[in-house]
C-alpha cells in the first residue's frame, strides 16, 4: 500500500524559507505513470495547488506562487521537497504531498496526512 | 488561474439526491476532460472520488456519479447517507502539467 508522509518543520518565521519533505513507501518515486505533488490548505478554507514534479526532476508551479516556490526530487531517498520563500502568516496551512497521475490530467489518487506549517515570530 | 466556482453548501434528507455543481472556463473544465471530485471529513486529507468527469475509483460507492456539460462540471450522490457529511472539492486539469481546484462545498445530510 503505497503511503506519503510529510515532515518538517511546524513553526516558520516571517521572510524566512518554508521547507517541507515527502517520503514516499510502499512504491517507488521513479516512475513514467505519475508524478508528485504539494497542494495546501488553510485552515478552514479550499484546497490550493502548489506545484509537481517528475522523477527526472522537471517541475511545474501554480503561477501565482511561482516566484517563492521550488519543488525538488531525490529518487536515492524516495522523497521530493518543497521550499517556499519569503513566507508571511498567509502561507500558514496544511501542506499535502500527493501522488498525481500522469495520464489522467492531474487525479490525485493518493495524499499524505497533512502538516499544518505556521508563520509566525 | 482562477479557481473554480462551487456553491458553499447543498444539503438533502437521507435517501435524496443532492447534485453540487463546479463551473470553470474554457480553458480548463471546459476543454479537458480531467475533472476530479475529492471528499473531505473534518481533519482528514482529501479522498478520490471520481476522476476523469465520470470514472468511479475502485471502492467508491456507486450511488456518487460525476458528469460534465460545457464549462461546468457536477458531482451528483444519490441514496445520501450521513456519512456522505463532508466538504467536497472538484479539480479540474489546467494545462501545462497545472491543476486548479473549486473553493469547496459543504455537504449537509439533514
Amino acid at each position: 500500500q503505497l503511503q506519503l508522509q510529510e515532515s518538517g518543520p511546524g513553526l516558520v518565521k516571517p521572510s524566512e524559507t518554508l521547507s517541507l519533505t515527502c517520503t514516499v513507501s510502499g512504491g517507488s518515486i521513479s516512475t513514467n505513470s505519475y508524478y508528485w505533488g504539494w497542494i495546501r490548505q488553510p485552515p478552514g478554507k479550499g484546497l490550493e495547488w502548489i506545484g509537481s514534479i517528475y522523477y527526472s526532476g522537471s517541475a511545474y508551479y501554480n503561477p501565482s506562487l511561482k516566484s517563492r516556490i521550488t519543488i525538488s526530487v531525490d529518487t536515492s531517498k524516495n522523497q521530493f521537497s518543497l521550499k517556499v520563500n519569503s513566507v508571511t502568516a498567509a502561507d500558514t496551512t496544511v501542506y499535502y504531498c500527493a501522488r498525481i497521475g500522469r495520464s489522467s490530467g492531474g487525479t490525485i489518487d493518493y495524499w499524505g496526512q497533512g502538516s499544518l506549517v505556521t508563520v509566525s515570530s | 488561474q482562477s479557481a473554480l466556482t462551487q456553491p458553499p453548501s447543498a444539503s438533502g434528507s437521507p435517501g435524496q439526491s443532492v447534485t453540487i455543481s463546479c463551473t470553470g472556463t474554457s480553458s480548463d473544465v471546459g476543454y479537458f476532460d480531467y475533472v476530479s471530485w475529492y471528499q473531505q471529513h473534518p481533519g482528514k486529507a482529501p479522498k478520490l472520488m471520481i476522476s476523469e468527469v465520470s470514472k468511479r475509483p475502485s471502492g467508491v460507492p456507486d450511488r456518487f456519479s460525476g458528469s460534465k456539460s460545457g464549462n461546468t462540471a457536477s458531482l451528483t450522490v444519490s441514496g445520501l447517507q450521513a456519512e456522505d457529511e463532508a466538504d467536497y472539492y472538484c479539480s479540474s486539469y489546467a494545462g501545462s502539467n497545472t491543476v486548479v481546484f473549486g473553493g469547496g462545498t459543504k455537504l449537509t445530510v439533514l
